[in-house]
């Protein structure tokens, strides 16, 4: 959807080691997000950025870091996996100057799981 | 702060009407709506910017009430096609700057059964 492209689809690792998962658009939106879903909370965010270099945590952002080198790309790595991180991994993209006036175009997800 | 979605789960036949709810404990400056089918990813449908202001998408309306903090969405002659999952994300009034972060609820399943 509006050229957002996430990857890896699905991956399976184990605790302890680390992972990035990759969101890359075609669209020059300046906002990016990654949210976490998970059975009965919805999506929730982890973190955004607002522009090149320019990142902020979000609601739930222990045990992330992510970078922002380009427009176009968004990094979302987890450090030191938990199992507490297994879970589906969207990234969200938005344009405009207001981004609360916006809609969010969602990439299709990465299935992490974490044994 | 997460606002809280009603009903959790609806099961309508095909022609029902059927009405979503959201509701916030804080004051709101918007109310974004989003349709998410199993394994895919959510989809945008709306956004409510003023209070009182009504939009509609094909046979898909909402409402924002910005004084009771409330948005309401309305599926009228439901098809088998708007069968998901119902996201509300609000955006609080006293958001500082211009990032607009979502606030999402935790979905209201809908089954639209022949």
């Amino acid at each position: 959807d509006a050229g957002i492209t996430q990857s890896p689809r699905h991956k399976v690792t184990e605790t302890g080691t680390p992972v990035t998962l990759r969101c890359h658009q075609t669209e020059n939106h300046r906002y990016m997000y990654w949210y976490r879903q998970d059975p009965g909370h919805g999506l929730r965010l982890i973190h955004y950025s607002y522009g090149v270099k320019d990142t902020d945590k979000g609601e739930v952002s222990d045990g992330y870091s992510v970078s922002r080198s380009k427009t176009e790309d968004f990094l979302l790595t987890l450090e030191s996996a938990t199992s507490s991180q297994t879970s589906v991994y969207f990234c969200a993209a938005s344009g405009g100057l207001a981004a609360r006036e916006q809609p969010q175009h969602f990439g299709d997800g990465t299935r992490l799981s974490i044994l | 702060q997460q606002p809280v979605q009603s009903p959790q789960a609806v099961i309508l036949r095909e022609g029902e009407d059927a009405v979503i709810n959201c509701s916030s404990s804080k004051a709101l400056y918007s109310v974004h709506w989003y349709r998410q089918k199993h394994g895919e990813a959510p989809v945008f449908l709306m956004i409510l910017l003023k209070g009182g202001e009504q939009k509609g998408h094909e046979k898909i309306s909402a409402s924002f009430n910005e004084k009771k903090q409330q948005s309401s969405l309305y599926l009228t002659a439901s098809q088998l096609s708007y069968s998901g999952t119902y996201f509300c994300g609000t955006v609080p009034r006293n958001y500082g700057g211009s990032q607009g972060n979502l606030i999402f609820g935790k979905g209201t399943k809908l089954s639209v059964k022949p």
